[in-house]
C-alpha cells in the first residue's frame, strides 16, 4: 500500500524560502502525478502544483512565480520549494498522488488525488 | 472554475439522508471528485468521475450529477461520516476545490 509522509521545517521566517520533502513508501507513484496541496483556514484547499510521470511540472497560477516542484526517483521523494513567503502561506501542506485519466497519444491528464500524506503544519513567523 | 457548495454547515441525525450540492461556474462534464476529511485528518477520496465510488467506500455514499450541479448523497447517515465534505473539480487547470460542507450531529 502504498504511503506519503510530508517532511520538513514547521516554522520558516518572512521573505524566506518553503521547502518540504514527500517520501512515498510502499510502492513507486513515479506513473502518476506528484502534487501539493495546501490548507488554510482562511483559503480552503489550494492546489500548489504537480511533478508528473513524464517529468513535466505544472503550478498554480497564483503561485507560478514562487513554486518549483522537483523529483528524485532514487530516493522515492519529491519536494516542494516556495520563495519569498509572507504570513499568507501559512497553512497546512500535504503531498498526494493525482490519478492519470483520459490517456491517448502518449498524454494523460491529473484526475482526483486518491492518496494523501498526513499533512505538515507551516507557519510564517519572525 | 469556482465551485460552491450548499449547505455550507448543517447538524443531522444518525439515520438521516443527507444531500450536499456543489455547483460549478462552469461545466466540468464529470470531472468532479468528493473528499470526506474528518479534524486533523487529510481529506480521502469519496467518490471520482462525479458517481464512482472508490474501493472501501460505504455503499450508503453516492455521487451524481454533471457539467454544473452535482449531489454527494449519504442514505442513513452514521455517527463516523460526521465530517466536512469537499468537491473539486479537475476539468482544467488549476484543479480547485468547494469550500467544504461541514455534517455535525
Amino acid at each position: 500500500q502504498v504511503r506519503l509522509q510530508e517532511s520538513g521545517p514547521g516554522l520558516v521566517r518572512p521573505s524566506e524560502t518553503l521547502s518540504l520533502t514527500c517520501t512515498v513508501s510502499g510502492g513507486s507513484i513515479s506513473h502518476y502525478y506528484c502534487s501539493w496541496i495546501r490548507q488554510s483556514p482562511g483559503e480552503g484547499l489550494e492546489w500548489i502544483g504537480y511533478f508528473s510521470y513524464n517529468g513535466r511540472t505544472k503550478y498554480n497560477p497564483s503561485l507560478d512565480s514562487r513554486v518549483a516542484i522537483s523529483s528524485d526517483t532514487s530516493k522515492s521523494q519529491f519536494s516542494l520549494q516556495l520563495t519569498s513567503v509572507t504570513a499568507a502561506d501559512s497553512a497546512t501542506y500535504y503531498c498526494a498522488r493525482g490519478s492519470r485519466i483520459d490517456c491517448s497519444g502518449g498524454t494523460c491528464f491529473q484526475g482526483s488525488f486518491d492518496i494523501w500524506g498526513p499533512g505538515t503544519v507551516v507557519t510564517v513567523s519572525s | 472554475i469556482q465551485l460552491t457548495q450548499s449547505p455550507s454547515s448543517f447538524s443531522a441525525s444518525a439515520g438521516d439522508k443527507v444531500t450536499i450540492t456543489c455547483r460549478a461556474s462552469q461545466g466540468v462534464s464529470r470531472y468532479l471528485a468528493w473528499y470526506q476529511q474528518k479534524p486533523g485528518k487529510p481529506p480521502t477520496l469519496l467518490v471520482s468521475g462525479a458517481s464512482t465510488l472508490q474501493s472501501g467506500v460505504p455503499t450508503r455514499f453516492s455521487g451524481s450529477g454533471s457539467g454544473t450541479d452535482f449531489t454527494l448523497t449519504i442514505n442513513s447517515l452514521q455517527a463516523e461520516d460526521l465530517a466536512t465534505y469537499y468537491c473539486q473539480q479537475y476539468k482544467s487547470d488549476p484543479p480547485t476545490f468547494g469550500p467544504g460542507t461541514k455534517v455535525d450531529l
